[in-house]
């Protein structure tokens, strides 16, 4: 069974420039999500994609957009990045959806905002 | 606005005793919490959780407690392992949402 991976691991960009994250789910999960985890803080909810459709968005401007593939891999974009987007971005699957079974989170990228 | 709060930032214990860490929330529609573990460098990894139609739920070494009228919950760690050190993340849903609301994170450390 292949664990959530996500890539690259790290990565350097300068404000106003766009970036594209990645993430392959585990092995038979159709759902994945996206968190940000700011220096300190707990992950914040960016958005989850259940079967290719957006299927709900926290607090985070239109700035920060996603996509599901049919094979369930999944893209975060962020564009006109900000200093405040420096954060961890954690993928996390589970299948169908819900949330009654626990989240499986990748690794996450490094992301730093000069 | 903060719904799931854990008010200690670290906690440091002796390898052999009871941890204990503390979560509070303020959104009475959570009703499924669970506790997360995180090691430098991994993702997060789910360790417990517990419906609210129950006030325990116990797996090994690892307990949770659930007292709904206080909107508090609990991580008993026993006995503490060096392994246990890490940072805890509580999270909670409510029924029907996509997503998790975590708490800040707890640092523990176990001390030989």
């Amino acid at each position: 069974e292949t664990g959530v991976t996500q890539s690259p691991t790290h990565l350097i960009k300068t404000r106003g420039q766009q970036v594209t994250l990645r993430c392959s789910s585990q092995s038979g999960h159709n759902t994945v999500s996206w968190y940000q985890q700011a220096l300190g803080q707990g992950p914040q909810f960016i958005f989850q994609y259940y079967r290719e459709e957006e299927n709900g968005r926290g607090n985070f401007p239109p700035r920060f957009s996603g996509l599901q593939f049919p094979n369930y891999s999944s893209e975060l974009n962020v564009n006109a990045l900000e200093l405040d987007d420096s954060a961890l971005y954690l993928c996390a699957s589970s299948l169908d959806g819900g949330l009654r079974s626990p989240l499986h989170f990748g690794n996450g990228t490094r992301l730093t905002v000069t | 606005d903060q719904q799931v709060k854990q008010n200690s930032p670290s906690l440091s214990v002796q390898e052999g005793r009871i941890s204990i860490l503390n979560c509070d929330y303020t959104n009475s529609m959570f009703d499924y919490f669970l506790w997360y573990k995180k090691y430098p460098a991994e993702g997060p990894t789910f360790l417990i959780s517990i419906s609210s139609i129950k006030d325990k739920n116990e797996d090994g070494r690892f307990t949770v407690f659930l007292n709904k009228s206080a909107k508090h919950l609990s991580l008993h760690i026993v006995p503490s392992q060096p392994g246990d050190s890490a940072v805890y993340f509580c999270a909670a849903s409510a029924w029907g949402a996509q997503k998790l609301v975590f708490g800040q994170g707890t640092r523990l450390t176990i001390n030989p």
